[in-house]
């Protein structure tokens, strides 16, 4: 089946430093990316959609500034969360979406700034 | 846009039971209504989907039903294990769009 490997699993960081996380999908090519970030003992919320060669369409309240989003290649996209403060601390995950295979999540990779 | 809600937000089951989890959506474009399985510190594992021009769905012990008059789906999951102790997602989408999930359920077999 389709898998997306996503890393770093986990990080910490310092606040007020940037940190980048990755998404690949392996042996097939992903044209739209889903972030979403998780808080303890919630849901998944959806903090934007990505598509290959295009801008990010973010959600309402997500800032796009602060949280960038580049999705260069159908096999790779990334998250940076830019000038890191203490509530960015969250569980992160992608998704990539295709026609055959539907949605794949990544593992998620916990964020901590200190 | 659409919203999922999910009951329980948590539930006990003794192991070989059976468990029940329900969703209702809102949006009656909706067509996609996946279920995810997610263990601490990992992603979300597809564990079954159905789509609305179907009713149910079954596999081994799990299976789904969903009512589109009524806009409600259902997880089944049959003779519990422990390892079925996770927390279960309902989530809904139109076509390819993006998923709307649910608020979660923490299934707990009690051995």
């Amino acid at each position: 089946g389709a898998v997306v490997s996503q890393h770093p699993s986990r990080v910490i960081c310092k606040s007020g430093t940037s940190v980048k996380i990755e998404c690949r999908s392996l042996d097939f090519q992903a044209t739209t990316m889903f972030w979403y970030r998780q808080f303890p003992k919630q849901s998944l919320m959806l903090m934007a959609t990505s598509n290959e060669g295009s801008k990010a369409t973010y959600e309402q309240g997500v800032e796009k500034d602060k949280f960038l989003i580049n999705h260069a290649s159908l096999t790779l996209s990334t998250l940076t969360v830019t000038s890191a403060h203490p509530e960015d601390s969250s569980f992160y995950i992608c998704s990539a979406q295709t026609e055959f295979y539907g949605y794949t999540f990544g593992s998620g990779t916990r964020l901590t700034v200190v | 846009g659409e919203n999922v809600e999910q009951h329980p937000s948590t539930l006990s089951v003794q192991e070989g039971d059976s468990a029940v989890i329900k969703c209702t959506y809102s949006d009656s474009a909706s067509n996609y209504f996946p279920w995810y399985k997610q263990e601490l510190g990992k992603g979300p594992q597809l564990i079954i989907d159905i789509r609305s021009n179907v009713g149910e769905k079954k596999d081994q012990r799990i299976a789904v039903t969903l009512n589109k008059t009524a806009k409600h789906f259902s997880l089944h999951i049959t003779e519990t294990q422990p390892e079925d102790s996770a927390v279960y997602f309902c989530a809904a989408s139109f076509g390819n769009e993006k998923l709307t999930f649910g608020t979660g359920t923490r299934l707990t077999i009690i051995p």
